[in-house]
C-alpha cells in the first residue's frame, strides 16, 4: 500500500536562510508525489507535483522537490525563508486505484522567525 | 472564482448531538470529496462523489456518517449521533475531472473544525 512519512513535525528556521522538509514514501511502484500546503484559516493548495517526468520538480513561490528512487525520497526545498512560508505542508500519494483518494503524511509545520 | 467553500467553520456541539456541514465546490466540478483530521493525526479520505453518485465511500468511519450530495452540487456530511472521537478538521475538495492531471487538481476549502465535548 501507498504511504508517506514526513520526518519532521516542526521546523524552525530562520528568514533567508534555506528551508528542508523531508518526506519518504512507500510504494511498490513509482508513484505520483504531491506536497500540498495550508496557511492559517486556509484551504489546502498544491504546491508541486511530480508525475514521472522530471525528477525535479518546481512549484510556486520558490519551492521545489526532488524525487529520489534510490532513497524513496521527495524531499522539498526552497533556497530562502520567507516570513510568509510560514505554514503547515504536507507529503501527499495517490492511493491505489487512481488519484481519487489522496494519502496524506503527518504533516511538518514550519515556522520562520525574522 | 469563487473556491470551494465550507460551512459552518467551527463548531461546538455535545456528544449525542446530530450536526451537518456543508461544502460548496468549485461550479462545474462534478467530483466532490470529503476528508478529515482527527486530533492531530493524518488528513485522512472519506469519500469521493461524481455528481451525485458516490464513487468510493470506503473511508467513512461507522453508519453515523451521512453524506449526501443531491443534484450535484453542494454537498452535506451529517454525523449523528456525534462521538467524542468525532473531533477534528473535515475538509471537503472538488475536482473537474477524475484522476491526476491538468483539470484534475483537487481544490481544498478551509475546512470546519469540529469540537465534540
Amino acid at each position: 500500500a501507498q504511504s508517506v512519512t514526513q520526518l519532521d513535525s516542526h521546523v524552525s528556521v530562520s528568514e533567508g536562510t534555506p528551508v528542508l522538509l523531508r518526506c519518504n514514501y512507500s510504494s511498490s511502484y513509482s508513484p505520483s508525489l504531491f506536497w500540498y500546503v495550508q496557511h492559517p484559516n486556509k484551504g489546502l493548495q498544491l504546491l508541486l507535483k511530480y508525475t514521472s517526468a522530471a525528477t525535479l520538480v518546481k512549484g510556486i513561490n520558490g519551492f521545489e522537490a526532488e524525487f529520489k528512487k534510490s532513497e524513496t525520497s521527495f524531499h522539498l526545498t526552497k533556497p530562502s525563508a520567507h516570513m510568509s512560508d510560514a505554514a503547515e505542508y504536507f507529503c501527499v500519494v495517490p492511493g491505489r486505484g487512481g488519484y481519487n483518494k489522496l494519502i496524506f503524511g503527518a504533516g511538518t509545520r514550519l515556522a520562520v522567525h525574522p | 472564482e469563487a473556491g470551494v467553500t465550507q460551512f459552518p467553520s467551527h463548531s461546538v456541539i455535545e456528544k449525542g448531538q446530530t450536526v451537518t456541514l456543508r461544502c460548496d465546490p468549485i461550479s462545474g466540478h462534478d467530483n466532490l470529496y470529503w476528508y478529515r483530521r482527527v486530533m492531530g493525526k493524518e488528513i485522512k479520505f472519506l469519500l469521493h462523489f461524481v455528481k451525485e453518485s458516490k464513487q468510493d465511500e470506503s473511508g467513512m468511519p461507522n453508519n453515523r456518517f451521512l453524506a449526501e450530495r443531491t443534484g450535484g452540487t453542494y454537498s452535506t456530511l451529517k454525523v449523528q449521533p456525534a462521538e467524542l472521537e468525532d473531533s477534528g478538521v473535515y475538509f471537503c475538495a472538488s475536482s473537474q475531472d477524475r484522476g491526476f492531471g491538468r483539470g484534475r487538481e483537487q481544490y481544498f476549502g478551509p475546512g470546519t473544525r469540529l469540537t465534540v465535548t
